[in-house]
């Protein structure tokens, strides 16, 4: 099945710097890559993603990049702000049929100090 | 009114009991999951229903059953609760169609099994 890496597990920046967040795969078959926002007692929330046929994807102040051949995607996160610090997760999924079983990297904790 | 909601919020057991985690949406959606979340180990996929009359067991099912009463009812039982239970979990809903992958999270349960 599906294995996802993610690093790092914790991140400290400060205000107004970016934040680089990145996951690696090992299913050459997936084709699908969420990122999900999980504030402080609430469930995750996706906030971006990106299907195999692209390289990058651009909201605002937050973009994905995908590398199928080295299987790996990153999150970035531009001109950070207080409300950004959260723990962030990406996804992978093979959608094989109408399959949408997604696996999780282990979590980034974002911390955006003043 | 919340889309997801899960009762109870929180709950502490003893070992051996048996305990169910309930799951509401109002959503409409088909497929339901129920995920576990532990530090450092991001979110597993316990169970998932792609149809009232379809469930399938995900990563982490031993220990655990469903129940899918309804399109928009999906419960998580625990027959015998063992310590290392002891986790927060999330329910979540997506919609089948070409092209909708969004996972909608619901606020989560924290168990505590003493």
């Amino acid at each position: 099945g599906e294995n996802v890496e993610q690093h790092p597990s914790t991140l400290s920046v400060q205000e107004g710097d970016s934040a680089v967040i990145k996951c690696t795969y090992s299913d050459s078959a997936s084709n699908y890559f969420p990122w999900y926002k999980q504030e402080l007692g609430k469930g995750p929330q996706l906030i971006i993603d990106i299907r195999s046929n692209v390289g990058e994807k651009k909201d605002q102040r937050i973009a994905v990049t995908l590398n199928k051949t080295a299987k790996h995607f990153s999150l970035h996160i531009t001109e950070t702000q207080p409300e950004d610090s959260a723990v962030y997760f990406c996804a992978a999924t093979p959608r094989t049929g109408t399959a949408s079983k997604l696996t999780f990297g282990t979590g980034t904790r974002l911390q955006v100090t003043l | 009114d919340a889309d997801v909601t899960q009762t109870p919020r929180n709950r502490i057991t003893k070992t051996g009991k048996r305990i169910m985690l309930e799951c509401s949406q109002t959503k409409g959606h088909d497929r339901m999951y129920w995920y576990r979340q532990d530090p450092g180990l991001g979110l597993r996929l316990i169970y998932y229903s792609f149809d009232v009359k379809d469930i399938n067991k995900g990563e982490i099912s031993d220990g655990y059953s469903v129940s899918r009463q309804a399109q928009a009812k999906f419960s998580l039982s625990l027959e015998s609760a063992i310590p290392n239970q002891t986790a927060l979990y999330f329910c979540a809903t997506s919609v089948s169609g070409r092209g909708e992958d969004e996972q909608f999270f619901g606020p989560g349960t924290r168990l505590t099994v003493l």
